[in-house]
């Protein structure tokens, strides 16, 4: 059974710093990964899905790398803003079905 | 495409009652996925289906759970009877079917907030 675990359950930080979310998973036999931002009362937003012969993917201040063999995932923020304070959650993907951690809580403080 | 629209957007119902919690998937998705997410447990999958048809439900917790979906735009999540330790909210999220070594991304819809009290 998979299992994610992020790390850290929670960050705080400035506005304007750079920061790493991490993501670990147990069984490295997946089909891609999805990050995933979740506002507080909100559903789910896809923010990068990454596949398993991918090893980074971009989207604007996001960089999303993957290492399938070791069962890691990075999930890059640059220059943060207050605006990306909210949840963001890993998510590997098996044949159909995605697996959650629990989740890494920021807050940007202007 | 509106997205994957869920009703309703909260449901406040006493112990014993029945609640149906219904989903449409985007257009031209054929897999669907119903998800309950709790403070303790974090995301489950509860059932997910492809071409309408369920393929693994083992994340139903009881026989008090059931799903459906009758056509490839609509699925329903029912409870029955409702207890307090169903209160939740659960997702529905859609889809393009995976294969031939290809999968997709999920979107989710924005859930319902399920209270039983």
């Amino acid at each position: 059974k998979q299992e994610v675990t992020q790390i850290p359950a929670a960050l705080s930080v400035p506005e304007g710093e750079n920061l790493v979310l991490n993501c670990s998973f147990t069984d490295s036999a997946i089909y891609n990964l999805q990050w995933f931002r979740q506002d507080p009362g909100k559903g789910l937003t896809s923010l990068l899905l990454i596949q398993s012969s991918q090893r980074e993917q971009t989207s604007g201040r996001l960089n999303a790398s993957l290492d399938k063999s070791s069962g890691r995932s990075t999930l890059y923020i640059a220059a943060s803003q207050p605006g990306d304070s909210a949840t963001y959650l890993c998510a590997p993907l098996g044949y159909s079905t995605l697996t959650f951690g629990k989740g890494t809580m920021l807050l940007v403080s202007p | 495409d509106a997205g994957v629209i869920q009703s309703p957007r909260h449901e406040v119902t006493e112990m014993g009652q029945e609640v149906t919690l219904r989903c449409k998937p985007i257009s031209g998705h054929n897999s669907l996925f119903w998800y309950r997410q709790t403070m303790m447990r974090g995301l489950e999958l509860l059932i997910y289906f492809n071409n309408n048809v369920p393929i693994d439900d083992s994340g139903m917790p009881e026989d008090r759970f059931s799903a459906k979906m009758p056509n490839a735009s609509f699925s329903t999540l029912k409870i029955q009877p409702s207890e307090p330790r169903d209160s939740a909210v659960y997702f529905c999220a859609s889809s393009r079917m995976p294969g031939q070594g290809n999968s997709y991304e999920q979107y989710f819809g924005p859930g319902t907030r399920l209270t039983v009290t």
